[in-house]
């Protein structure tokens, strides 16, 4: 298994450019998670998924949106960029299929985003 | 609203000690508490899950225990090894998907 995958690990936007972040898992995960870090603080939940087609906002949605089409892929959009989206993103997913994602979280390795 | 806090904000010990990570919370209605740890530029890996009827769980030189009466944690490292060098941090889970982390403590063990 190769776990949770992000793509790309590193970019640099300027301000009012978009993009999206890519996250993948493997594992059949049915709950899947973005957050972000800024330095010397902790992970901030942006969105998060129970199941492919349902999708939910966490406590810093403003700037971002998700889509889930299916159960592997949860792709984090950033529509015009701002200096305050600089961070470092991480995607994760919890959970087998049918449980209800009481499991531990694997996270991705992260992707670090630099709005110039 | 949760805040989670952890102390120290870093801690350098030599190797062989035994050490306390201290992680505390402000709304004892949690449904687990998780342990990560996270090495420079990389994700997080989870260390080990207390869910809130449990008061400890233990995996190999770790041991966490959680008191939800008093909103704190710990996470207990024995026989500190250069390894385990790392940034460490607590996250507390409510009755839904809400995940609040800490801010972390930052480890350095000394060879």
């Amino acid at each position: 298994n190769a776990g949770v995958t992000q793509t790309p690990k590193f970019r640099i936007l300027k301000i009012g450019q978009s993009m999206t972040l890519q996250c993948a898992q493997d594992m059949n995960h049915n709950y899947m998670y973005w957050y972000r870090q800024d330095p010397g603080m902790g992970l901030k939940l942006i969105y998060y998924s129970v199941g492919a087609g349902i999708t939910d906002k966490g406590e810093v949605p403003n700037g971002y949106n998700v889509s889930r089409s299916t159960t592997e892929d949860f792709p984090l959009r950033l529509e015009l960029a701002a200096p305050s989206q600089t961070s470092v993103y991480f995607c994760a997913s919890s959970g087998a299929s049918g449980s209800r994602g009481t499991d531990t979280q694997y996270f991705g390795p992260g992707t670090r985003l630099t709005v110039l | 609203k949760q805040e989670v806090t952890q102390i120290p904000a870093a801690l350098s010990v030599p190797e062989g000690e035994n050490l306390v990570l201290n992680c505390s919370f402000t709304d004892s209605a949690i449904y687990n508490l998780q342990w990560f740890r996270q090495d420079p530029g990389k994700g997080l890996t989870s260390l080990l899950l207390i869910q809130s009827s449990q008061r400890e769980q233990t995996s190999g030189r770790l041991n966490a225990s959680l008191d939800k009466s008093s909103g704190r944690s710990t996470l207990y490292i024995a026989a500190s090894q250069p390894g385990d060098s790392a940034t460490y941090l607590c996250a507390v889970r409510d009755y839904g998907q809400n995940f609040v982390f800490g801010p972390g403590t930052r480890l350095s063990v000394l060879p």
